[in-house]
């Protein structure tokens, strides 16, 4: 079965760091982008950051970008989401999600969510 | 960044009827190669979204021939022949020709 295996969230003090994991199983995950969406309680879907599987090239959202780093282990099959100083807006379930195909969007996790509070 | 603007942002429908979601981007969504990334996703409560629509018009394997996605360079739709129980939820357009790749707000689907 084609999975997407998020951990490492839970609650965080603000200004404390945080690491999300995403593990694929049933599958490789290659030559595409992977990618992190997130969704705040009762609210929207927000594209945070994604990376290219093949070269590591990355991009962010702005409300992120120099605080969130993406990163990917080939070897492992995985994706991680380094969250440094993270904010009580960043309050979120936070969904890793890989392209099978350019663009595609297609394999979603079940989502693991991050609090930010005091 | 793409700006996707979604409406309604309810819709609802009487179950056999059809019903029709839009979406506007800011600029076009043609990339360089050709191909419009252009997806269509559907949430029910307390699941994670799927894709039903990728690259326009192409329906997600498993998705039932009453979704239909249409559209070009700016304006997109998608429609629903006949609305069943299970379609109600949250759809989202989404863009990924231009990073930060975006998503429209949502429209809610619900029975009346």
């Amino acid at each position: 079965e084609v999975q997407l295996v998020e951990s490492g969230g839970g609650l965080v003090q603000p200004g404390r760091s945080l690491r999300l994991s995403c593990a694929a199983s049933g599958f490789t995950i290659h030559g595409y982008a992977v990618h992190w969406v997130r969704q705040s309680p009762g609210k929207g879907l927000e594209w945070v950051s994604g990376i290219f599987w093949n070269n590591g090239n990355t991009g962010y959202v702005d409300s992120v970008r120099g605080r969130f780093t993406v990163s990917r282990d080939k070897a492992k099959n995985s994706l991680q989401l380094q969250m440094i100083s993270p904010r009580p807006d960043d309050t979120a379930m936070y969904y890793c999600v890989a392209e099978t195909s350019p663009g595609g969007m297609d394999v979603w996790g079940k989502g693991i969510m991050v609090t930010v509070s005091s | 960044d793409v700006v996707m603007t979604q409406s309604p942002l309810s819709l609802p429908v009487t179950l056999g009827q059809p019903a029709s979601i839009s979406c506007r981007s800011s600029q076009s969504l043609v990339h360089s190669d050709g191909n419009t990334y252009f997806n269509w996703f559907h949430q029910r409560p307390g699941q994670s979204p799927r894709r039903l629509i990728y690259k326009v018009s192409n329906r997600d394997s498993g998705v039932p021939d009453r979704f239909s996605g249409s559209g070009s360079g700016t304006d997109f739709t998608l429609k629903i022949s006949r609305v069943e129980a299970e379609d109600v939820g949250v759809y989202y357009c989404m863009q990924a020709t231009h990073w930060p790749l975006t998503f429209g707000g949502g429209t809610k689907v619900e029975i009346k």
